[in-house]
This record gives C-alpha cells, structure tokens and sequence, in this order.
C-alpha cells in the first residue's frame, strides 16, 4: 500500500485561513475524504469526494484535489476548528481505505 | 436517529481472541458498505477491513488472515472477529458507515472501543 503524506502540525490565528495537505503521486486521480477529530471523540467527515461537504459542516471547511496534492482549507478559523484532520482514498485496485498521516491544527 | 454502538473491547493476553460488535440503529447494516477503523494510543488512524452491502470483504494487510468481518443481518450488527491478537493490534477500534450518499465517505462512526492486547 501507499501513503498519503501530511504536515504534522498547522499553526493559524483565529479568523484567518489554514491550509492542510495531503500528498501522494497522482492523487489528482482518486476521491478525497476528510475527517475532523478532536480530543477523545471519534472522526467526523468534513469534507467527501475532493470538494463536497456533508450536511451541517460549515461552508468554511473547503477541498481541492489536483495532481499531486489535496488541501483541505479552513477560512476564518475559529478555536473549535483545533483538532487532528485526517485525509484518506480509496484504492479501487485493491479495494482498500488508506488514510493520511495525520494534521494537528493548533489555533493561536 | 442514526447511530453506531460498539462493544465486546477489553484484555486480552498476545495470541488471544475478542469479537467485537457494532450495533446499528436508524439505518440498515446490510445495505451498506460498512467499515472498521482503529487508532493506536496517541497515533493515526488506520483502516481495518470492509464489508460491501453484496457482501465481499476486504482486509488491510496488517490483520489479513487473522480478523475476520462480517454481519448479522437480523440483529442489524456488525462484528469483528480476532484472533491470534498482537500488542500491536491495541486501539481502539471504529466502526463506521461508508456511505454511498457521499461517494462513500464515512459518515457514521461508533464512540469506539478500546482493545489492549497485553500480558
């Protein structure tokens, strides 16, 4: 299997804007799923199929996926957007879920 | 209300085995696609295994050959059986719905329950 590489860690003062990747060669070609969690709680999906978000995630939570690298965006970023974000594909030649490393997003 | 409630986490002893379950209510487990996830302590996380609304499954390599999926369709459960466990395989463990309304994105997760495989 493959991995998807993130950023350890993401620093950003309240209301602006925090950028996480998530790389891999040719991502550009798959679907890309991401996923909040904070402390002690389990994921949650913010943003499914590169750009689309699931009912009730705020529209600041945005996607894009082209070439070699993912982002998910967060705009006017609040203290509750602290947390790990996660990305994941789905290897359709396998048919295996792979999820990225991992991004602690700290709010300043 | 859709939820997913796991259970059948503890203790158990390297080469040991626990099957865990997943109970679901608001929806239908078997028209699903339907996942298990796990997290090692202060770790990301890591898929399991799937199992497709026709039923095929599919397994990472890490637990291939010794956890198995699978569903009861009456009970409206999941489960996850395994065997000859590692210290390796201590987390907790997920399960989730992936679902087709989001190109199958996981939309549905349990609260999780933790696995400690140790002596």
């Amino acid at each position: 299997s493959y991995v998807l590489t993130q950023p350890p860690s993401v620093s950003v003062a309240p209301g602006k804007t925090a950028r996480i990747t998530c790389g891999k060669n040719n991502i550009g070609s798959k679907g890309v799923y991401w996923y909040q969690q904070k402390p002690g709680q389990a994921p949650v999906l913010v943003i499914y199929y590169d750009s689309d978000r699931p009912s009730g995630i705020p529209e600041r939570f945005s996607g894009s996926n082209s070439g070699n690298t993912a982002t998910l965006t967060i705009s006017r970023v609040e203290a509750g957007d602290e947390a790990d974000y996660y990305c994941q594909v789905w290897d359709s030649s396998s048919h295996h879920y792979v999820f990225g490393t991992g991004t602690k997003v700290t709010v300043l | 209300e859709v939820q997913l409630v796991e259970s059948g986490g503890g203790l158990v002893q390297p080469g040991g085995s626990l099957r865990l379950s997943c109970a679901a209510s608001g929806f239908t487990v078997s028209s699903n696609y339907m996942t298990w996830v796990r997290q090692a302590p202060g770790k990301g996380l890591e898929w399991v295994s799937v199992i497709y609304s026709g039923g095929s499954t599919y397994y990472a390599d890490s637990v291939k050959g010794r956890f198995t999926i699978s569903r009861d369709n009456s009970k409206n459960t999941l489960y996850l059986q395994m065997n000859s466990l590692r210290a390796e395989d201590t987390a907790v463990y997920y399960c989730a719905r992936a679902n087709l309304d989001y190109h199958y994105g996981m939309d549905v997760w349990g609260q999780g329950t933790t696995v400690t495989v140790s002596s």
